[in-house]
């Protein structure tokens, strides 16, 4: 089974600056997807960025990149020059890419991201 | 991106009722939601995976009699709380997916349930 692990359970950035957070995961499947999500006080859901396995490129969303190292399973956020609205609950999630699968997403324990002023 | 309501977003109920949560996909037809429980600073938990037209698919602890899912159209997934008691007291989120293999998953809302 599939596992993913978020390791700080929470972090600190000041404003303007830049920080990263951490996820690992384990999986036996060579195809597969990765995800950030956002979960702002409001609790919707936000998708920040995903990277498609195969792919080596690191995928970027404006001030959000990842860190995809494929044989280290590992899958970290990097935020730069963090905002106010930055803050928020940051859940890493995997999802296979195999047909058979019903698309459901396995999430992280979550990190929880403070952004000072 | 592709828009998910759920309704109510807050609701109250006594002991022993029932309650029901509506998840609707608005703007695209959703062959499979997700229903998920979350707890105060804590991850999403996934309660069950619903295809339309079928039986929804409970993950391991869930009690399928106690939270009764029904998807009866390509826009609409239904979950019930059956005889709700306080510890069913929760965050309740559902999200919704196309068919398609890269298709994400857009979530809704979600719905604050206190049972007292």
């Amino acid at each position: 089974a599939q596992t993913v692990t978020q390791s700080q359970p929470e972090m600190s950035v000041q404003e303007a600056e830049t920080v990263t957070l951490s996820c690992t995961y384990d999986t036996s499947e060579s195809d597969y997807y990765l995800f950030w999500y956002k979960q702002p006080p409001s609790r919707q859901m936000i998708l920040v960025i995903r990277q498609e396995a195969y792919k080596q490129q690191n995928a970027t969303e404006n001030r959000f990149s990842v860190n995809f190292q494929k044989a280290a399973k590992s899958f970290s956020l990097k935020i730069s020059d963090s905002q106010l609205g930055d803050a928020a609950m940051y859940f890493c999630a995997y999802r296979s890419a195999f047909t058979s699968n019903t698309g459901k997403l396995i999430f992280g324990q979550g990190t929880t991201l403070q952004v000072k002023p | 991106g592709a828009v998910v309501s759920q309704h109510p977003s807050w609701v109250i109920c006594k002991s022993g009722t029932s309650v029901k949560i509506e998840c609707r996909s608005l703007d695209f037809q959703a062959t499979t939601m997700f229903w998920y429980r979350q707890f105060p600073k804590q991850s999403l938990m996934l309660m069950a995976t619903s295809n339309e037209g079928s039986k929804a698919t409970y993950e391991q602890g869930v009690e399928k009699d106690k939270f009764l899912i029904n998807h009866a159209s390509l826009t609409l997934s239904t979950l019930t709380v059956t005889s709700a008691h306080p510890e069913d007291s929760s965050f309740y989120i559902c999200s919704a997916r196309t068919g398609n293999r890269k298709a994400e998953q857009f979530f809704g809302p979600g719905t604050r349930l206190t049972v007292l």
